[in-house]
């Protein structure tokens, strides 16, 4: 079956260490994206991409970077930069054109202890 | 600016009974329109979408979008709520043409059935 595969579903990190969440999709979409979650908040769009080789910063990118060397990964590191990282995070692609709704992943939660 | 607002955070309704939830939107031109559910610790799965044509929208789950421009709307209703309804829900705004690159997303209602 096509879909968003994320893992790991539940990671914990010291302060301090950078730790990176995997985003995989066999969908064939050319965009994919990262937002994160928090209660009450919605979501906030990280950082996206539309083409292997590109990205672009989202809302709020500061302490956080992604690479996009295949078309059907996007991996997001959460750097020790990143003041607040516990979060839910969801991984998303869509197709450029077309009807071009988000499809998600089933979220990764980063708590830091 | 683009934005999304979803008025009521919470809400609580019996099982049976009929269901709207409120989303309005500020964008320049007609946006893409979205309505997504999540389970707790779970990722977002559509309900529904516009696009163009007929505003009112049918989706999974028997659940149905009306697209009212003149307010800038896009509420959802069940006629009747099911125990398993109970999950956060969430509207968004997509941009047309071909960049399209982001969405926009409300903060979403938090729905809860009882018996």
């Amino acid at each position: 079956d096509g879909g968003i595969t994320q893992s790991p579903k539940y990671l914990f990190r010291k302060e301090g260490q950078n730790v990176t969440l995997s985003c995989e999709q066999n969908l064939n979409h050319d965009a994919m994206y990262w937002y994160r979650q928090d209660p009450g908040q919605g979501l906030r769009l990280i950082y996206y991409s539309q083409i292997v080789n590109d990205f672009q910063k989202g809302d709020i990118a500061e302490g956080y970077s992604v690479s996009r060397e295949k078309k059907e990964s996007f991996p997001l590191t959460v750097t020790s930069a990143q003041k607040n990282p516990t979060a839910f995070y969801l991984c998303a692609s869509r197709m450029v054109g077309g009807t071009g709704e988000l499809f998600f992943g089933e979220g990764s939660r980063l708590t830091v202890l | 600016a683009q934005s999304v607002t979803q008025p009521d955070i919470h809400i609580t309704v019996s099982e049976g009974a009929s269901l709207e939830l409120r989303c309005n939107y500020s964008y320049g031109a007609t946006p893409y329109l979205f309505w997504y559910v999540q389970s707790p610790g779970q990722g977002l799965q559509l309900l529904l979408k516009y696009f163009s044509g007929d505003t009112l929208v049918q989706g999974i789950k028997g659940f149905e979008a009306e697209f009212k421009r003149s307010q800038s709307s896009f509420n959802l209703r069940k006629p009747s709520v099911h125990w398993s309804d109970a999950a956060e829900y969430f509207c968004a705004v997509g941009a047309r043409g071909t960049g399209g690159n982001q969405f926009y997303f409300g903060t979403g209602t938090s729905l809860t059935v009882i018996p």
